[in-house]
């Protein structure tokens, strides 16, 4: 597909489980970002990755949030023992090597 | 930490009129900016960008413009129109690839035919 596509579009997990978000990038885009959007709020930055560089996980919450980008590529965003409050939409975007962030639809996360 | 606001939650105007939408920002070394449109339950769409050494680039009936003595971005949307409903967000970051943007927390535009 010519977008960012994010899998899967919802879901709903019990409290204390793992979850694991999938984004596969707009193919030649060299950087991978992950935000988290709460209800009405703005995006919150999480985590990014530029080509072969270590990620910036400055803007990860806590110790139960990790992500992987394999090959360049596709890329996890790993949730372990899943709270109330990390119940969110987790967006992925890409990038060129100059100009905007493209976004993919989102994940919808509930947190029973 | 800096980051970046909007003035205004919520703007509602009538079909057809013009639409300005405004953003301050506070990190004076931030040098590129961009502003999204983003519908319900999808994920946020690419408007239009500006670099720091630009006040004013032009769309396809949008304009952004750029103040940086008062760090100030603006959207306007010309001829708005009921497809234009949606939460915009403008955002900021420095021009290298991987710097992640900042987002502020949107302005609600809502158009009535």
């Amino acid at each position: 597909g010519a977008g960012v596509s994010q899998s899967p579009s919802n879901k709903v997990t019990e409290k204390g489980k793992d979850v694991e978000l999938r984004c596969d990038p707009i193919s030649g885009h060299t950087a991978l970002y992950w935000y988290r959007q709460s209800l009405g709020q703005g995006l919150e930055f999480l985590i990014y990755f530029q080509g072969n560089s270590a990620p910036d996980k400055s803007g990860l919450p806590s110790d139960r949030f990790s992500a992987e980008r394999t090959g360049g590529s596709v890329s996890t965003l790993t949730i372990q023992r899943t709270q109330q409050e990390d119940s969110a939409v987790y967006l992925c975007a890409s990038r060129p090597d100059w100009g905007g962030q493209f976004f993919g639809p989102g994940t919808r996360l509930t947190v029973l | 930490g800096e980051s970046v606001g909007l003035h205004l939650p919520t703007l509602s105007v009538q079909e057809g009129d013009n639409s300005i939408i405004n953003c301050a920002y506070s990190n004076s070394a931030s040098d590129y900016f961009i502003w999204y449109k983003q519908e319900s339950g999808k994920g946020p769409q690419f408007i239009i960008d500006i670099r720091s050494n630009m006040d004013k680039r032009q769309g396809q009936r949008v304009t952004v413009l750029l103040n940086k003595t008062v760090k100030h971005l603006s959207l306007q949307i010309a001829a708005t129109q009921p497809g234009d409903s949606a939460v915009y967000f403008c955002a900021e970051s420095g021009t290298q690839a991987g710097t992640a943007l900042i987002f502020g927390k949107g302005t609600t535009l809502s158009v009535s035919s």
